[in-house]
């Protein structure tokens, strides 16, 4: 298994809204990330787990709650967003630092988040 | 503050030719770069990839090449094929800062019969 499966693939909730998106991978990584990318822009870090451990969080704001239950499985817990949360969020899982270095990561097709 | 740069936002060419997309760094702290490939309504795939020591590398009908006095990289298809129309972002890692990648804002890819 080469993928990572992303949950729903999209996603329209109201403002006082509480939803979660799950992302998922059987390759044995125990690096997996959250970026977010808005149209015609490119993918940005939000949050990086490295043995199920948050390892960086860019600042995110805290209507943005991430989760790791286990290597195989990342959660993105949603609250009070605001319409300009509205973007393509894609999970991605690695090989651990620095073995993931000349291979990248391996990303899912993402969730299409709409904040109505 | 854009560290990496894709000044080209797109790219058409004729299928059998070379493409050529160009990036460029500000972070001389970069020292692995990589290459992804997006297709609509899908996540990025990870193409190639250089390291800061290296000037070149090749992986079938794509190579990377590295200008670190430039701080410039590109990315050549040669021959194109219709399948290679997408997005190519040009990503950078900073080896320090333990596994972070920086994308450029990406080029758009037409490849025409």
């Amino acid at each position: 298994d080469t993928e990572v499966t992303q949950t729903p693939k999209h996603l329209v909730m109201g403002m006082t809204n509480k939803k979660s998106l799950k992302c998922e991978q059987h390759m044995g990584h125990r690096a997996m990330y959250w970026y977010k990318q808005k149209a015609k822009k490119p993918p940005e870090l939000m949050f990086v787990y490295s043995y199920e451990k948050l390892s960086i969080n860019e600042s995110v704001p805290s209507r943005f709650s991430p989760e790791c239950p286990n290597s195989s499985l990342l959660n993105l817990h949603l609250h009070a967003l605001q319409p300009e949360d509205s973007a393509l969020y894609l999970c991605a899982s690695s090989q651990d630092f620095p073995e993931n270095v000349p291979y990248g990561y391996t990303f899912g097709s993402g969730t299409r988040l709409t904040v109505v | 503050d854009q560290q990496v740069k894709q000044n080209s936002p797109s790219l058409s060419v004729q299928e059998g030719r070379i493409s050529i997309l160009n990036c460029d760094y500000t972070n001389s702290m970069f020292d692995y770069f990589l290459w992804y490939k997006k297709y609509p309504a899908e996540g990025p795939t990870f193409l190639i990839s250089i390291s800061s020591i290296k000037d070149k590398n090749e992986d079938g009908r794509f190579t990377v090449f590295l200008n670190k006095s430039a701080k410039h990289l590109s990315l050549h298809i040669v021959p194109s094929q219709p399948g290679d129309s997408a997005v190519y972002f040009c990503a950078a890692s900073d080896t320090g800062t333990a596994s972070k990648l920086t994308f450029g804002t990406g080029t758009r890819l037409q490849v025409t019969l």
